[in-house]
C-alpha cells in the first residue's frame, strides 16, 4: 500500500523568500507518480505539480518545483519567491496502486507567508 | 483544464435529515468519480469510488447505507448523507476522471454542518 508522510505540520516564510515543503513516500510499485495540491481556506484542491517516477528531470511549474530524490523516496515541493497568496495547506499525494486517479494524501503542511 | 462543479458549497441540516451533494463534470465525461472526506485540520480520506452505471465501491469503515452514492450518468455523481448526525459534519470533496484515467479533477468541496 502507498504511504505519504509530511512531517511539517506548519511552516513560516517571509514574502519573497523560498520555502521547501517535505514529502516522503513509500511504495512497492516500480512506476508511480507524485502530486502536490494547494488547499486554501475556501477548501478547493488546486493542482500544483506532478512528478513521474521515471521522469528524468525534476518537474517545474512556474514558481513551483519538485526536488525529487528517488533513492531517498522524497518529493519535496519548493516554492520560490513566496507570495502572501501562497498561505494555504499543501498536500502531497500519490495514486493508489490500483488506480492512477485515486489518491492517497499526506497529512498536509500549513504554510503561512508573512509580509 | 477540465472543470468539476460540486454543489452545494456549504449546507447546514438538522440531525436526522438527509443531505444530497452533487458532483458534475462540466466539460468531459467522467467514467469514475471519487468521494473524499476531510475532518477539520486533517487530510483527505477516500470514502468511495463511483463508476458510471455500476455500484460504488466503498473503502473500509465507510457505511454504504449511510453514504449513498449514485452515478447514473457520465457527468453526475451524487452523495447522499442519510440520517445525518453531528459527527457527519465534515468537508466532502469529489474528484472526477475521464476515460483516459490519467488525472483526477477536484470539485470545490461541500462543507456539511449537522446541528
Amino acid at each position: 500500500a502507498q504511504k505519504i508522510t509530511q512531517t511539517q505540520p506548519g511552516m513560516f516564510v517571509q514574502e519573497k523568500e523560498a520555502v521547501t515543503l517535505d514529502c516522503t513516500y513509500d511504495t512497492s510499485d516500480p512506476s508511480y507518480g507524485l502530486f502536490w495540491y494547494k488547499q486554501p481556506s475556501s477548501g478547493e484542491m488546486i493542482f500544483l505539480i506532478y512528478q513521474g517516477s521515471y521522469d528524468q528531470q525534476n518537474a517545474t511549474e512556474g514558481r513551483y518545483s519538485l526536488n525529487f530524490q528517488k533513492a531517498r523516496k522524497s518529493a519535496n515541493l519548493v516554492i520560490s519567491a513566496s507570495q502572501l497568496g501562497d498561505s494555504a495547506m499543501y498536500f502531497c499525494a500519490m495514486p493508489w496502486s490500483t488506480g492512477f486517479q485515486k489518491l492517497v494524501f499526506g497529512t498536509g503542511t500549513r504554510l503561512l507567508v508573512s509580509p | 483544464g477540465a472543470v468539476v462543479s460540486q454543489h452545494p458549497s456549504w449546507v447546514i441540516c438538522k440531525s436526522g435529515t438527509s443531505v444530497k451533494i452533487e458532483c458534475r463534470s462540466l466539460d468531459f465525461q467522467a467514467t469514475t468519480m471519487f468521494w473524499y472526506r476531510q475532518f477539520p485540520k486533517q487530510s483527505l480520506m477516500l470514502m468511495a469510488t463511483s463508476n458510471e452505471g455500476s455500484k460504488a465501491t466503498y473503502e473500509q469503515g465507510v457505511e454504504k447505507d449511510k453514504f449513498l452514492i449514485n452515478h447514473a450518468s457520465l457527468t453526475l455523481s451524487t452523495l447522499t448523507v442519510t440520517s445525518a448526525h453531528p459527527e457527519d459534519s465534515s468537508f466532502y470533496i469529489c474528484s472526477a476522471s475521464d476515460r483516459t484515467n490519467t488525472e483526477a479533477f477536484f470539485g470545490q468541496g461541500t462543507r456539511l454542518t449537522v446541528v
